[in-house]
């Protein structure tokens, strides 16, 4: 069936640091991929999407580009900040139209 | 302002107390979701609704009961908890069809005693 991996965590960096997280999608079918971040005490929230292959969606200053040929979607940040603190789930979608979820990344900033 | 409103956000409950955590959106989704979040094993779909009265199975729905009555309602019911049902549940809606994204309740945070 469906599935998605992604580096367990959590991950921790400083300030301004460069931020890869890495995912992983089953090749079935043409999915869509997504990047959701959930805050502290929140729900999740879409970050970012892409619908098909070499597409890069980006939002927020993170970044991720649909590579159909390695099946990966990384997330990608140049510079991060405290508040981007949070755990965040790759996700593609799936024959009953909700997406498949990854486990998650914890991501902590330290200043 | 559209939104996913989960109820409550906070529930201690004792093991075999019947309980339904409601969950209602005004985007008028016909698509939508149950999870379950737990340490080390991320988000697992409980039930999912294609649409008023079509539910099904997702990956964890043992214990668990869902209907799906009008479009913008989607209860989840515990007949009759366990402590191995604590945890944090979402709410999750999306319009039809796989490209669209999912919204998402602000959770509720449940605990069986």
């Amino acid at each position: 069936g469906d599935s998605v991996t992604q580096m367990e965590g959590p991950v921790t960096l400083s300030e301004e640091a460069f931020l890869t997280i890495n995912c992983t999608y089953t090749a079935t079918g043409y999915p869509s991929l997504f990047w959701y971040v959930q805050y502290p005490g929140e729900g999740l929230q879409l970050l970012l999407k892409a619908t098909k292959a070499d597409d890069k969606g980006s939002n927020k200053g993170f970044e991720a580009t649909y590579r159909k040929e390695t099946t990966s979607f990384h997330l990608e940040k140049g510079s991060v900040q405290v508040s981007d603190s949070a755990v965040y789930f790759c996700a593609r979608s799936g024959g009953s139209y909700i997406p498949t979820f990854g486990r998650g990344t914890s991501l902590i900033v330290h200043p | 302002e559209a939104q996913v409103t989960q109820n409550p956000r906070y529930l201690i409950t004792v093991t075999g107390k019947k309980l339904t955590v409601t969950c209602s959106q005004n985007m008028n989704h016909e698509y939508m979701s149950w999870y379950r979040q737990d340490p080390g094993l991320g988000l697992r779909q409980i039930y999912y609704s294609m649409n008023v009265e079509v539910t099904d199975k997702g990956d964890v729905p043992e214990g668990y009961k869902v209907s799906r009555k009008e479009k913008r309602n989607f209860p989840l019911i515990l007949e009759s908890p366990s402590p191995n049902q604590t945890s944090l549940y979402f709410c999750a809606s999306s319009f039809k069809g796989g490209d669209t994204e999912a919204f998402f309740g602000q959770g509720t945070r449940l605990t069986v005693v």
